[in-house]
């Protein structure tokens, strides 16, 4: 079975402060993809990043990094001197091929609220 | 369009009601999701489209939702008898191809079962 955990329900951090969120997936597969989501409160998802199975190399977007260790089965995020445009719902997902069909499936979400 | 168009946006309807949420994906993109997102929760699959197939609706909670993308393109979520338990998010989400490649989400279509 396919699950995606995020233990860390809501964070809460001052302006410039660095915070990590954590993921832990389940999967079977040796050939998947992980993604992390934004959801601001409009509500639409925005893509942030993809990490293919094959791929541990980590990834740095300019005030976001991202940990990607097959050996803890983690995808951790890293917000460096967060922002309060940062304060969002931040979806980890999972995404396997059935062989029909390519579904992700999502963590819980993790609640990020940065004040001044 | 530029990105993924759900409609409406809002829906309120009376249990026992039938109501249709329209999902217009990004052009050229082939593959077509519909998830469902309950308050507090990460989005759950309902089903998938590749072209004009549904090559997996598994995730459909039961008969009385259906889905249609009958050119390939906009797709249309059905609910039958809608029930209480029925009121989430519904979110539409596009790829230009399937596997490993990142879906670009709508807005979502909030319903609520009065």
């Amino acid at each position: 079975a396919q699950k995606v955990t995020q233990a860390q329900t809501e964070i809460s951090v001052v302006e410039k402060e660095d915070v990590t969120l954590d993921c832990v997936y389940e999967t079977r597969d040796t050939t998947y993809y992980l993604f992390w989501y934004k959801q601001p409160p409009s509500g639409e998802l925005v893509f942030l990043i993809r990490r293919n199975s094959f791929d541990e190399q980590n990834e740095i977007s300019g005030r976001y990094s991202w940990n990607f260790q097959k050996s803890t089965s983690s995808f951790n995020f890293t917000i460096t001197a967060s922002q309060v445009v940062d304060s969002a719902v931040y979806f980890c997902a999972l995404s396997f091929n059935t062989g029909t069909a390519s579904k992700l499936t999502f963590g819980t979400g993790t609640r990020l609220q940065v004040t001044l | 369009g530029a990105g993924v168009s759900q409609t409406p946006s809002n829906k309120v309807t009376e249990k026992g009601k039938y109501v249709e949420l329209r999902c217009d994906p990004i052009s050229g993109h082939t593959a077509l999701y519909w998830y469902r997102q309950s308050l507090g929760q990460g989005p759950e699959f309902l089903i998938y489209f590749q072209g004009t197939g549904a090559a997996d609706d598994s995730g459909l909670p039961n008969d009385r939702f259906f889905a249609v993308r009958p050119e390939g393109s906009v797709s249309t979520l059905k609910i039958q008898r809608t029930e209480r338990g029925d009121s989430a998010v519904y979110l539409c989400a596009s790829s230009l191809t399937a596997f490993g490649t990142e879906a670009f989400f709508g807005q979502g279509t909030r319903l609520t079962v009065v």
